[in-house]
């Protein structure tokens, strides 16, 4: 049972557009979800992260809306660059309990100049 | 080094051979992770452990053993690899003090393996 779906596993945008990545839960206990950026042959690397008692995070280019309601959250990148081309994951964990990450299985973006 | 280092960089093993892969980090982390990456299943977590001395059963951990004897190195061997195993894997380290986001994990460049 995949806990965090992102159910495009692909997507191409042109440079100077908005990026809009998506990912859904069905856990409700998820209270912190995160977005980390993957180069070929690299870790994945942090990006942004938002708390449940947010919707919305910003940190330049980059911004994460958080819907409870809709158990959906998306990544907006703003304006895109070659640079964002990337795997992005989406993951969640519950903080209570100590719970583990759990991650999406990833959207490939490709932003073409 | 500065950060998580992970060896060898990648593998090719004959099934049912024995293999330990390594992991190293300076971070002074507490936590430490061991995932696998597939296509179509994104990352997944095959163990884990929150301090020195203790470790943890993640989501597939079946055919994987780690150890963790001090706080900068965790290696995951697998007993007698098996094709199913043929993956990417990362390592990932966090830091697990109330003042940290713990969810802030650092990865490893990845060991890429197969198993013929």
């Amino acid at each position: 049972d995949q806990q965090v779906k992102q159910n495009s596993p692909s997507l191409s945008v042109q440079e100077g557009r908005i990026s809009i990545l998506n990912c859904d839960y069905t856990n409700s206990m998820f209270d912190y979800f995160l977005w980390y950026k993957k180069y070929p042959a690299e870790g994945p690397t942090f990006l942004i992260s938002i708390s449940s008692i947010k919707d919305k995070n910003e940190d330049g280019r980059f911004t994460v809306f958080l819907n409870k309601s809709a158990k959906h959250l998306s990544l907006h990148i703003v304006p895109s660059q070659p640079g964002d081309s990337a795997v992005y994951f989406c993951a969640a964990s519950a903080r209570a309990g100590f719970q583990k990450l759990v991650f999406g299985t990833g959207t490939r973006l490709l932003v073409s100049p | 080094i500065a950060g998580i280092t992970q060896a060898p960089t990648s593998q090719i093993l004959a099934a049912g051979r024995r293999m330990t892969l390594r992991c190293t980090q300076d971070m002074r982390h507490n936590a430490m992770y061991w995932y696998r990456q597939d296509l179509g299943l994104g990352l997944r977590l095959i163990h884990y452990s929150n301090t020195a001395g203790t470790t943890g059963k993640g989501e597939v951990p079946d055919g994987y053993s780690v150890s963790r004897a001090n706080t900068d190195d965790f290696p995951l061997t697998l007993a007698s690899a098996v094709p199913s195993q043929t993956s990417v894997y990362f390592c990932a380290s966090s830091d697990l003090e109330p003042s940290s986001p713990r969810e802030t994990q650092y990865f490893g460049p990845g060991t890429r393996l197969l198993v013929l």
